[in-house]
């Protein structure tokens, strides 16, 4: 079965700094997705960034960039130029198999300090 | 706004009675997802529909649990005799066809509180 590991239950970073959120993974598919949730405390899961596992090139979409590190099952989530709106739990999701249901992690709560 | 949306969003209800709620999701995807999330937890996977069948259940989904999505639209989530531990926030979620890439949209979450 697939897990998915986030170690870290907490973050805090400075306003305009950068931050770096863990995840791992198993898994024995070899073709699967790999997403980033944020979870503001209006509770909406909002997709922050997402991976193809078959594409070796890290995704990035403004601030937000990932390591995908495939072989060593890491998927590390990186925040740029941090701003106030960025605190919030930030979930790291699995996606695979016949009907790319998502497992989840625990969590990480992001503080932003300004 | 054509994102997925849920009702109730808040529901408090005596433990023993039946509770229903429904989502509706976004209006091209055929696939829909329940979830369930504790306090604290990520959400957790309950039940699985491409257009209207039910291709998948998880274990945590019990006999008092029933979701139906009867004409591939919306869909509904039902809990019989309600206990204080199925007191969670529960998700739906959709997601279109491999050419939208695979990525899952969830709605704002429907709530439930068993006194």
């Amino acid at each position: 079965a697939q897990t998915v590991t986030q170690s870290q239950p907490e973050m805090s970073v400075q306003e305009a700094e950068t931050v770096t959120l863990s995840c791992t993974y198993d898994t024995s598919e070899s073709d699967y997705y790999l997403f980033w949730y944020k979870q503001p405390p209006s509770r909406q899961m909002i997709l922050v960034i997402r991976q193809e596992a078959y594409k070796q090139q890290n995704a990035t979409e403004n601030r937000f960039s990932v390591n995908f590190q495939k072989a060593a099952k890491s998927f590390s989530l990186k925040i740029s130029d941090s701003q106030l709106g960025d605190a919030a739990m930030y979930f790291c999701a699995y996606g695979g198999g016949a009907t790319n249901k998502l497992i989840f992690g625990t969590g990480t709560l992001l503080a932003v300090q300004p | 706004d054509t994102g997925v949306s849920q009702d109730p969003r808040h529901k408090i209800t005596k433990r023993g009675q039946n509770v229903t709620f429904r989502c509706d999701p976004i209006s091209e995807h055929n696939r829909l997802y329940w979830y369930r999330q504790t306090l604290g937890q990520g959400p957790e996977f309950l039940t699985y529909f491409q257009n209207e069948a039910q291709l998948e259940k998880s274990r945590l989904l019990s006999d008092r649990f029933s979701a139906e999505r009867p004409k591939g639209s919306f869909s509904t989530l039902e809990i019989q005799r309600t206990e204080q531990g199925d007191s969670a926030m529960y998700l739906c979620a959709s997601r279109g066809g491999t050419h939208s890439g695979n990525t899952i949209y969830f709605g704002e979450g429907s709530w439930l509180t068993v006194v």
